[in-house]
């Protein structure tokens, strides 16, 4: 079984550029998770969706974050634009179900970001 | 709200060796409680998870857990480590209706030979 496959891997942009990250989920699961990981830190959720739909995004920086999930599956996730502090791991998960708490999510390799 | 303690930034340990990693909680309702590991430039990778039932939770690699709800404390254990359990370990915490998971800051095992 493929796990979650995330692209690219490394990212080098300079303060006030865009970037964006994609993520594609293991087959069949339902819902997906963006987190973002800052160095010497443990991950912080930003968004959740299950299917199409956003259950949470309480953490997302909406000024300049923003972030999809088309036919519900694949997932993008976009800043615009970025700040130095933005600097930090993107990783991507994604569990089975309705992604209650007591399910397991699988993380995907990250994207490293490093802001200018 | 939902809070996680690593209440160790770095652990050393030789080869062989017992380790604890310590893990404490804070939450009002009932939660799942997860160890994973992360090694360099790779994602994370569930070690294993509590989720009701025995308080003795066995996972991969060796590591078991212990729930322990009186000291709202998840400490993870391994009797014996490996040069290979050199890794960044995080403790999590996620409610029942949500997915959402808390983390820990995390704790680096360092296993020398």
């Amino acid at each position: 079984e493929a796990g979650v496959a995330q692209s690219p891997r490394y990212k080098i942009i300079e303060k006030r550029q865009s970037v964006a990250f994609w993520c594609n989920p293991i087959s069949g699961h339902a819902t997906l998770y963006w987190y973002q990981q800052i160095l010497g830190q443990g991950p912080k959720l930003l968004i959740q969706f299950q299917n199409n739909g956003v259950v949470d995004d309480s953490q997302l920086p909406k000024d300049r974050f923003s972030a999809e999930r088309l036919k519900g599956v694949d997932s993008t996730l976009k800043i615009q634009p970025a700040k130095l502090e933005d600097s930090a791991v993107y990783l991507c998960a994604s569990s089975l179900g309705g992604g209650v708490g007591r399910e397991t999510q699988y993380f995907g390799p990250g994207t490293r970001l490093l802001v200018l | 709200a939902q809070s996680v303690t690593q209440l160790d930034s770095q652990v050393p340990v030789f080869e062989e060796a017992p380790v604890e990693l310590r893990c404490n909680y804070s939450s009002s309702v009932s939660v799942y409680l997860f160890w994973y590991v992360q090694y360099p430039n790779q994602g994370l990778q569930l070690l294993l998870k509590y989720l009701s039932g025995s308080t003795l939770v066995k996972g991969i690699n060796g590591f078991e857990a212990e729930f322990n709800k009186s000291q709202t404390s998840f400490h993870l254990r391994k009797p014996s480590v490996h040069i290979s359990d050199t890794a960044e370990y995080f403790c999590a915490v996620s409610g029942s209706n949500t997915g959402k998971l808390i983390f820990g800051q995390g704790t680096t095992l360092q296993v020398k030979p």
